[in-house]
């Protein structure tokens, strides 16, 4: 079995702030994550993904996830928020089954 | 853009009626993935198919039917729709059929409003 927790619905930061969005994971096996990003009215797009590489993963638009057993976490980083940056998370597992298992989703508003 | 083409993008219908979702992938991918994402349930995945056979189910309802046809764009079918049917519906996909570690490329999306 495999699931996800996004740890906060809603982050707010100021522009050129960092960002922080938790997530933990529970997988049964060496799991495959991801993190994709929905803006308003649009369809998801990959921000990152890590499939037991490298544990520091670099993604678009200056976003990195780092992957941390010990932990079960991956949360996403990007050192200065941009306004473009306004727009729903997911954190996504992919384990032993096909499909992926997304988490609930955090929305990241960020203020001028 | 994903490559991935949804169509149409926005349905509006009665309860009771029947609609198709149409989806074509990427060129080149050949496994097609179904999601539903509404305010309730959040994100969650209906149905997978690969090179035309289905292979990986998940929470699809019994009036819910998809398939995948020889040029490989999909149609999702959903039948004797409810007020909870109201969801944007999601088409993803992939090139290889495994789903761990392959990457998915999500369309745009259908926007379903049942009345």
């Amino acid at each position: 079995a495999q699931s996800v927790t996004q740890l906060d619905s809603h982050v707010s930061v100021s522009e050129g702030t960092p960002v922080l969005l938790r997530c933990n994971y529970s997988s049964s096996y060496s799991p495959s994550l991801f993190w994709y990003v929905q803006h308003p009215n649009k369809g998801l797009q990959l921000l990152l993904k890590y499939t037991s590489a490298a544990t520091l993963v670099k993604g678009i638009n200056g976003f990195e996830a780092e992957f941390k057993k010990s932990e079960t976490s991956f949360h996403l980083t990007k050192p200065s928020a941009h306004m473009s940056d306004a727009a729903e998370y997911f954190c996504v597992v992919s384990a032993s089954a096909r499909q992926l298992t997304f988490g609930s989703g955090t929305q990241l508003t960020v203020l001028p | 853009d994903s490559g991935v083409t949804q169509t149409p993008k926005h349905l509006i219908t009665a309860t009771g009626q029947r609609v198709t979702l149409r989806c074509s992938p990427r060129s080149g991918d050949l496994s097609v993935y179904w999601y539903q994402q509404s305010l309730d349930q959040g994100l969650q995945f209906l149905i997978q198919y690969y090179n035309g056979e289905e292979r990986a189910k998940g929470n699809i309802l019994e009036r819910f039917s998809a398939q995948q046809f020889p040029d490989l764009h999909s149609e999702l079918n959903l039948s004797s729709l409810e007020l909870g049917d109201s969801a944007l519906y999601f088409c993803a996909s992939s090139v290889t059929p495994t789903g761990k570690g392959d990457t998915q490329y999500f369309g745009p999306g259908t926007r379903l409003t049942v009345l």
